[in-house]
């Protein structure tokens, strides 16, 4: 089975801009989470999603928000980027979101703001 | 609030040789989950190995074993025989059973392990 896929892997913006980043889970997984890491925040649970459904939120403000598709995908937009943004954003896939099911990482999309 | 604590922000080792990483947490459920992840260089986050609260055997995968104690909330991982490749930043993640806490991992601040030759 593939892995979790994320594009695109690197991403350089202005401040002001706004970005898509994009999620391919695990073939037959439903449920997907996003994630921030940073050196000084460490990481940072931003949503999560469940048959296109949000099922939980980080404290992140309303510039950063997901949806899911019917095929599981998903995607987060930063809108009006800010130079605090900057960070690793890994989303993760699972198979349901209780019973302890484990979460398997993308790559993680690396996002720049200048 | 859950919290997961690792107190020891770097360590190090020699190759072939015996490491333990600590994890402690904070929760007042009965049943939940935790993780070990790596994350080397490539950044790639990578399960090392997962721990059902329910169960008092611990788990193993391979060189990589855990110590649960349930009542300290204390959550180690022992890797033998350490190899190059195991050089990484570890982290410890808590996953609650229910609530309003669905498809969030709680992470530790992490570990960097160093592995000499």
């Amino acid at each position: 089975k593939a892995g979790v896929t994320q594009t695109p892997r690197y991403l350089i913006k202005t401040r002001g801009q706004q970005v898509t980043l994009s999620c391919s889970p695990i073939s037959g997984h439903r449920s997907v989470s996003w994630y921030q890491q940073t050196p000084g925040q460490g990481l940072q649970f931003l949503f999560e999603y469940f048959s296109e459904t949000q099922r939980n939120k980080g404290n992140f403000p309303g510039r950063f928000s997901g949806r899911q598709f019917s095929n599981s995908r998903s995607e987060m937009n930063v809108s009006t980027l800010e130079l605090g943004d900057s960070a690793l954003y890994l989303c993760a896939s699972s198979l349901v979101t209780s019973g302890g099911d484990t979460q398997y990482f993308g790559p993680g999309t690396r996002l720049t703001v200048l | 609030a859950q919290t997961v604590t690792q107190s020891q922000p770097e360590m190090s080792v020699q190759e072939a040789e015996t490491v333990t990483l600590s994890c402690t947490y904070d929760t007042s459920e009965s049943d939940y989950y935790l993780f070990w992840y790596k994350q080397p260089p490539s950044r790639q986050m990578i399960l090392v190995i997962r721990q059902e609260a329910y169960k008092q055997q611990n788990a193993t995968e391979n060189r990589f074993s855990v110590n649960f104690q349930k009542a300290a909330k204390s959550f180690s991982l022992k890797i033998s025989d350490s190899q190059l490749g195991d050089a990484a930043m570890y982290f410890c993640a808590y996953f609650p059973d229910r609530g309003s806490t669905l498809g969030r991992l709680y992470f530790g601040r992490g570990t960097q392990l160093t592995v000499w030759p």
